[in-house]
């Protein structure tokens, strides 16, 4: 069974802090992919990045960047100088690696409010 | 990545009564699924609508409340049924498929139902 924990349910930062969102995952596959989610008030889910099992590089993306570790089956998500439009709530997800034939499980996610 | 139009985007309802949503793809899909994400939850998966056959309901949820038709690769509906309170939720289309290099590894979702039944 997979498993995908978000211990932080909510956080409040200052604007232009930096702040880490954090996921820890269970699974005993052997290969699998790795989401973030973005749930703006709104409600629609906007696609953030996904990880392949493969893949331990850290990646940038702007003012996004995720740090995967293997060893302690984390993915996390870090936010730098953070900005108002960033206030949502984050969904870590997890799926096999089976093209895309089986349901993503989802985390509790974590509710971000940046404080102007 | 496919787009996907999912309609309505929110309604209010009955106790009672039922709701069909629907879920247009513009692309064919290899795989289609429906999400519920009730109040201040996360998203848990109801089913997954299959081509030409019935769907295949994860544990908890039934045919009989949550009937889905995927008559092709691009569209498939879901209807609450017999609707009560504890049905206010945001109910979520999400699709797999294949581009042009092979299964992108992307799940894509809709904008949402949220539906509230009163």
């Amino acid at each position: 069974a997979q498993k995908v924990t978000q211990a932080q349910t909510e956080i409040s930062v200052v604007e232009k802090e930096d702040v880490t969102l954090d996921c820890v995952y269970e699974t005993r596959d052997t290969t699998y992919y790795l989401f973030w989610y973005k749930q703006p008030p709104s409600g629609e889910l906007v696609f953030l990045i996904r990880r392949n099992s493969f893949d331990e590089q850290n990646e940038i993306s702007g003012r996004y960047s995720w740090n995967f570790q293997k060893s302690t089956s984390s993915f996390n998500f870090t936010i730098t100088a953070s900005q108002v439009v960033d206030s949502a709530v984050y969904f870590c997800a997890l799926s096999p690696d089976n093209f895309g034939n089986e349901k993503l499980t989802f985390g509790t996610g974590t509710r971000l409010t940046i404080i102007p | 990545s496919a787009v996907i139009s999912q309609k309505p985007s929110r309604d209010i309802c009955q106790r009672g009564t039922s709701l069909t949503i629907q879920c247009q793809v513009d692309s064919q899909v290899t795989m289609m699924f429906w999400y519920r994400q009730q109040p201040g939850q996360s998203l848990t998966l109801i089913a997954t609508a299959n081509q030409g056959s019935e769907a295949t309901y994860e544990s908890g949820f039934v045919i009989d409340k949550f009937p889905i038709s995927r008559p092709n690769l691009t569209f498939s509906t879901l209807t609450v049924s017999n609707m009560s309170p504890e049905d206010s939720s945001i109910y979520l289309c999400s699709v797999t498929g294949t581009g042009v290099e092979g299964w992108d590894y992307g799940y894509t979702f809709g904008s949402g139902t949220r539906l509230t039944v009163v």
